[in-house]
């Protein structure tokens, strides 16, 4: 059964803290992603990325930055929380291939709350 | 740029088929999709459908896609009380490694 897992469900962080999501795909998938999801606004895009060590800014990169030295595992770094940045983060992952229909597989998510 | 709309909220009596719909822009979507979410978990892939087909049926589900309207929509027949859920409308504008352009998702809520 596929997998993406992130590290925590909840976590409750104070403003300034700095913040580590971890998330790990067990599908050797090429991509992975980072969203978070607010009422009302969807699913945004953070950050990206296609190998390791790459990187790219989606739609709302900024009071974030993202780490890929293993394929498997992505991480999203918040430098100093802020009470804006309480959400539900969410991981995904996918293999690129032409004439694929490039499903992206999600993680549960994690309930992030900043103090 | 791109974008995707769909209405935030629909209600159906159980039983009874639903109905989610679903707008975008760019013309050059190869694929469309749609995610459910339940509560309290990630987005699952539902079903999809390649820009060169008008209609996709799985099941209770049935895809149609207008491309001269760009619309999309979701037909879920005899809709069950767990069919209660957020879905997601997405497309993709070309295969490989390009981000998906999801919506802001339709809360589904099914009264029994």
């Amino acid at each position: 059964d596929v997998k993406v897992t992130q590290s925590s469900r909840y976590l409750v962080k104070r403003t300034g803290e700095k913040v580590f999501l971890e998330c790990v795909q067990d599908m050797d998938h090429e991509n992975m992603f980072w969203y978070r999801q607010d009422p009302g606004l969807g699913l945004r895009l953070i950050y990206f990325s296609y190998d390791v060590k790459m990187k790219e800014k989606g739609d709302i990169p900024e009071g974030y930055s993202v780490s890929r030295e293993k394929k498997e595992r992505f991480s999203l770094i918040l430098e100093s929380a802020s009470t804006n940045q309480t959400s539900m983060y969410l991981c995904a992952s996918s293999q690129p291939g032409t004439g694929s229909y490039n499903e992206q597989f999600f993680g549960p998510g994690t309930r992030l709350t900043v103090l | 740029g791109e974008d995707v709309e769909q209405s935030l909220f629909l209600s159906v009596r159980e039983g009874d088929s639903s109905v989610i719909n679903c707008t975008y822009t760019d013309s050059s979507s190869t694929y469309l999709y749609w995610y459910k979410q339940e509560p309290g978990a990630g987005l699952q892939l539902l079903t999809y459908i390649f820009s060169n087909m008008d209609m996709k049926q799985d099941q209770r589900l049935t895809v149609l896609l207008n491309k001269k309207d760009k619309h999309l929509s979701l037909r879920i027949a005899d809709t069950q009380t767990g069919d209660s859920a957020i879905y997601f409308c997405a497309e993709i504008l070309k295969s490989g490694n390009t981000p998906l352009v999801f919506g802001k998702g339709t809360r589904l809520s099914v009264i029994a």
